[in-house]
This record gives C-alpha cells, structure tokens and sequence, in this order.
C-alpha cells in the first residue's frame, strides 16, 4: 500500500473548520483513501472514505486532488469531542479484508 | 455503521497466566476479523488476520504460539496471550469486517496489565 504523510500535530477553535492534510504521492490508481480516527483510550473510529471524488458524509467530507496525490478531511465545524489523532490511510480497493496499515497520524486538539 | 465489542475492557493479570480476549461483532458477519496492539504514544500494529474457520494469518515477528488467535464463528474471535509477562501489557484492539462493509471496523479496545 502507498504510503501517507501527515502533520504530526494541528490545532483548530472550537466551531470552526478543521482542515487535515494528507499527502499520498505514490498511490495507485487501485488504492482508496480512507480516514479514521482515535479518540484517546478507544479504538479506531471509521470516517470516509474515497477514491478520485469528493464524498460527504455526516461525519467529515473529503476532498481528494485531481491528480490523486494528496487529500483534506475536513470537519466542518469543530467540537471538542474531535480532539483525536487522525489517520489517513491508503490501501487496495476489492474487500474489506485488507490489512490496514497505521502510521502516527495527525493529533487534533479542538480548543474552546 | 457496524458495531464491534470487545470484553474485558481492561485485565490485570500475574506473569506467567494466560489472558483470552473475546471480539464479538453485534450486528454483522464477520468473514474477517483482525487483531492490533497498540503500546503508548504508538500507533496501531496488526498482530494477526484470522478468516473465519481458518486458521490465522500472523504477521512478522508476532509469536503465534504466544498469540493463539481463535475464529471459529462469524460473530467471535478470541486472543489468548499465553504466559503473560510485563512486556505484554498493552492496548489490544480487534477488527471485523464483512460482506458488504466497505472497509473494518473497530472495537473499544482491551487494555492488558501484566504484574
């Protein structure tokens, strides 16, 4: 699977939008970008996910480049409770069996 | 979306026991179900895939006679860790996907103590 870089860390006030980058130079034209997130002490939370169009869901939207290369998560308007790190991930389409791989992620702190 | 528990939440256990970890998904069939361990301030590592009635997939370095991996139907998984020492506790977390799912998802996690 491709790999993803992401900012180690990012801050945004409470109500705002939280904008989260992910960069996948390398991604295949088979491989999906997927988000999801963990809120301390619990497990990983699903997100969105996509493949070359922007989705929306009531959750967060995407927004994936033309050329593919790279991707936003953007919350919309910010809570507290969004405070998690967030991981982009980037694997093969065809299956939810397929491992995914985590890397750091990116630690979102929402401020009042 | 699909809901995935796991049970205990939290174990405190003496070296040398052994711990099982019950994965259950509530609503759903799971074909596929994943294990992860997750030390502090790390992210997340797949320990092992198990498909159900087969056995499971370990990944490198993971000790499968240590981590016994049961998945012997379609709405449980169990991991066993076998002679438990300190340098075992950690955050377990399971998976489980399905026909259907687009993608895994997740349970809340067991935290494991070893004394």
């Amino acid at each position: 699977d491709a790999k993803t870089t992401q900012p180690t860390s990012m801050d945004c006030a409470e109500g705002r939008a939280a904008n989260l980058p992910c960069n996948h130079s390398t991604i295949s034209g088979n491989e999906y970008v997927y988000w999801y997130r963990q809120i301390h002490s619990q497990g990983p939370q699903y997100i969105i996910h996509g493949l070359k169009n922007n989705e929306t869901n009531e959750m967060a939207s995407l927004i994936i480049t033309e050329d593919r290369k790279s991707s936003t998560l953007i919350l919309p308007h910010a809570t507290l409770r969004d405070t998690a790190v967030y991981y982009c991930i980037v694997r093969v389409v065809g299956g939810s069996n397929y491992k995914l791989t985590f890397g750091k992620g990116t630690l979102l702190t929402v401020n009042p | 979306g699909a809901v995935v528990s796991q049970h205990p939440s939290w174990v405190i256990c003496k070296s040398g026991t052994s711990v099982k970890i019950e994965c259950r998904s509530l609503d759903f069939q799971a074909t596929t179900m994943f294990w992860y361990r997750q030390f502090p301030k790390q992210s997340l590592m797949l320990m092992a895939t198990s498909n159900e009635g087969s056995k499971a997939t370990y990944e490198q370095g993971v000790e499968k006679d240590k981590f016994l991996i049961n998945h012997a139907s379609l709405t449980l998984s169990t991991l066993t860790v076998t002679s438990a020492h300190p340098e075992d506790s950690s955050f377990y977390i399971c998976s489980a996907s399905g026909q259907g799912l687009v993608t895994q998802y997740f349970g809340p996690g067991t935290r494991l103590l070893v004394l």
